[in-house]
């Protein structure tokens, strides 16, 4: 049963716009969680995390939004550039808990 | 500060074979991860340890998957005998301490079974 889902499996952006990545999540103990980001034949990279009593963190261009009563986190990207074309990550994880739980990913494009 | 270190980055192996794969977390970093990822889908946990001791290893197949952390710091994962639904990715990941810190990943082994 997939505890953190992402429903979209692509997105494609233009350069300079806004890129909006989604992320659901089932299991109500989960109380952090984490944006990666990867390129092709390399692993996860961390990029931003949140914990459950915030429901905003920024850095730089990225933004992570938590609504913990919908279950949903989304990752905006800001302008969005070409380096940022990659396949994102959504991972969960509850204090109590013994794991992250990853979704499966969505791949955003950004055209130049 | 070096970042996780695996080895090798590929491998390719017959059906039956044995193979091992070995992680150098982030100094520092009592907790690691195995993580096995499949094409299109997001890592699966195989086994956390915290310091020496296995956590968590649930999820790993224990009748063909073993891992170790002599020391604390260095892991191997073996897989013996290995099979053709074993080919994915194995990752390894470290963190600082427990659930509520981030996981820093390594660049992954990908093996292939044939």
């Amino acid at each position: 049963d997939q505890q953190v889902k992402q429903n979209s499996p692509s997105l494609s952006v233009q350069e300079g716009r806004i890129s909006i990545l989604n992320c659901d999540y089932t299991n109500s103990m989960f109380d952090y969680f984490l944006w990666y980001k990867k390129y092709p034949a390399e692993g996860p990279t961390f990029l931003i995390s949140i914990s459950s009593i915030k429901d905003k963190n920024e850095d730089g261009r990225f933004t992570v939004f938590l609504n913990k009563s919908a279950k949903h986190l989304s990752l905006h990207i800001v302008p969005s550039q070409p380096g940022d074309s990659a396949v994102y990550f959504c991972a969960a994880s509850a204090r109590t808990g013994n794991q992250f739980y990853f979704g499966t990913g969505t791949s955003l494009t950004v055209i130049p | 500060e070096a970042g996780v270190v695996q080895s090798p980055r590929y491998k390719i192996i017959e059906k039956k074979q044995p193979v091992a794969f070995w992680c150098n977390p982030i100094s520092g970093h009592n907790t690691l991860y195995w993580y096995l990822q499949n094409l299109g889908q997001g890592p699966e946990l195989l086994i956390r340890y915290e310091n020496e001791e296995a956590v968590d290893d649930s999820q790993l197949p224990k009748d063909r998957f073993s891992a170790e952390r002599l020391k604390g710091v260095d892991s191997t994962l073996k897989i013996q005998p290995a099979e053709l639904g074993d080919s994915a990715v194995y990752l390894c990941a470290s963190s600082q301490g427990g659930l509520n810190t981030e996981a820093f990943f390594g660049q992954g082994t990908r093996l292939t079974v044939v």
